[in-house]
């Protein structure tokens, strides 16, 4: 069974501090995700990371892809309570469309 | 709002009752999923359609039937329900290409069920 295991599953925090989420798994995935869902809503797609050892930066927000496709990480510089949520990462293994959600770490940004 | 719409966005209902679900998208998608959401476990993945057919039944109880009429519209029936199956019950839709396993994935807001 493949697993996405996050870290930490919560964290709160200040406004303007960095912080970073992780994402790992046993298993190699040809792609990876990251979704931010808020409160009564589904989760919306940030990114997708496709090749190893990949960065892509979003405004504050950087992502990296492990350059054995099977960890990723999340850092937030200068976190703003709009970051506030719930950060899912998800990966797809090779050729399918079934993709394997992580357990998710919770988000709050103090003001 | 992301194209993709679900009904009704909260419902109640008894063991013996028999509800179902509703998602539409407008995003001229051509694979549509249901996913569950609970509290304590990820984000699991139920069933997929591509092109209106079902290509993926993630081992999903007979209690929860899905059904695709056309590629903008995806049901589950539901039927016979345990308590432990309250959630937030989630629809995505993607392009539903056969060339990316990196397709995005568009959500509904979800409705969260709870039974009785």
């Amino acid at each position: 069974t493949q697993l996405l295991e996050q870290s930490p599953q919560f964290l709160s925090i200040q406004e303007g501090e960095n912080l970073t989420v992780y994402c790992n798994s046993s298993s190699v995935f040809s792609s990876l995700q990251w979704y931010r869902q808020e409160p009564g809503e589904g989760p919306v797609l940030l990114v997708t990371v496709v090749t190893g050892g990949e960065v892509k930066k979003l405004k504050r927000l950087t992502f990296q892809f492990g350059d054995a496709r099977k960890d990723s990480s999340l850092h937030i510089t200068a976190a703003q309570p709009g970051d506030t949520g719930l950060y899912l990462c998800a990966g797809a293994p090779g050729g399918t469309y079934k993709y394997i959600f992580g357990t998710g770490t919770r988000l709050k940004v103090l003001a | 709002e992301t194209g993709v719409t679900q009904t009704p966005r909260h419902l109640v209902m008894g063991m013996t009752n028999k509800k179902s679900l509703k998602c539409e998208q407008h995003l001229g998608h051509n694979a549509m999923y249901w996913y569950k959401q609970s509290a304590k476990k990820p984000l699991e993945l139920m069933f997929v359609y591509n092109f209106k057919e079902q290509t993926e039944n993630n081992s999903v109880p007979s209690r929860f039937s899905p059904e695709c009429p056309n590629s903008s519209h995806l049901f589950l029936h539901l039927h016979t329900l345990q308590p432990e199956d309250s959630a937030l019950y989630l629809c995505a839709s993607s392009q539903g290409s056969q060339a990316s396993d990196s397709e995005t994935q568009y959500f509904g807001p979800g409705t969260r069920l709870l039974v009785l």
